[in-house]
């Protein structure tokens, strides 16, 4: 059963635009929530957190939403660079366990110039 | 500064051998965890170790151990491989246990099994 899903395999995006990336979790257990970006041939790189006390963070371009009743987040780019094209992974965690971070199956952005 | 680093990059390796792949954590971490990620999936939680202990064990078989050394490097060991054992392992060192944020990737061991 997959915990933590993202239903679009890929997303494109015209450069200076917004990329919004969906998340969605079935687990009301989860309560800190994670970003990552992976290049090819990289391991994933931490981009954005929140933790379900919070309904908004926010990191230069990067910005997360929360919504706990819908059990859903997603990650707003603004604006959207080249540089961004890579796949995102989404990931939850319950607070006080061991560092197990569960993964979504990736969103693949590409940013067009 | 050094990030996290695996060893080997690449590996292939036949039905029910066995194989040992290798994580050395950013210096100072104490904490390293293990995910496999299938082509097209996300990675997938095997294992974590803190202070050389097991914190932490996803749903795999008992095929699969890993233990931590005490300069906090560590191994995971799979045996009696089978093909869909092949995917990406993926090494991420972090300061402590059960910290949220603040897990490092390292580029990941690519295994093969024939």
């Amino acid at each position: 059963d997959q915990q933590v899903k993202q239903n679009s395999p890929s997303l494109s995006v015209q450069e200076g635009r917004i990329s919004i990336l969906n998340c969605d979790y079935t687990n009301s257990m989860f309560d800190y929530f994670l970003w990552y970006k992976k290049y090819p041939a990289e391991g994933p790189t931490f981009l954005i957190s929140i933790s379900s006390i919070k309904d908004k963070n926010e990191d230069g371009r990067f910005t997360v939403f929360l919504n706990k009743s819908a059990k859903h987040l997603s990650l707003h780019i603004v604006p959207s660079q080249p540089g961004d094209s890579a796949v995102y992974f989404c990931a939850a965690t319950e607070s006080g366990t061991a560092s197990k971070l569960t993964f979504g199956t990736g969103t693949r952005l590409q940013v067009m110039l | 500064d050094a990030g996290v680093t695996q060893s080997p990059t690449h590996l292939i390796k036949t039905r029910g051998q066995h194989v040992t792949l290798r994580c050395s954590p950013i210096s100072g971490h104490k904490s390293v965890s293990w995910y496999q990620q299938v082509l097209g999936q996300g990675p997938q939680f095997i294992f974590q170790y803190y202070e050389k202990e097991e914190r932490g064990r996803g749903n795999f078989p008992d095929r699969f151990s890993a233990r931590q050394f005490p300069n906090y490097s560590s191994e995971l060991n799979v045996n009696a491989l089978l093909l869909g054992d092949s995917a990406l392992y993926l090494c991420a060192s972090s300061l402590v246990s059960g910290l949220e944020v603040g897990q490092f990737f390292g580029p990941g061991t690519r295994l093969t099994v024939l």
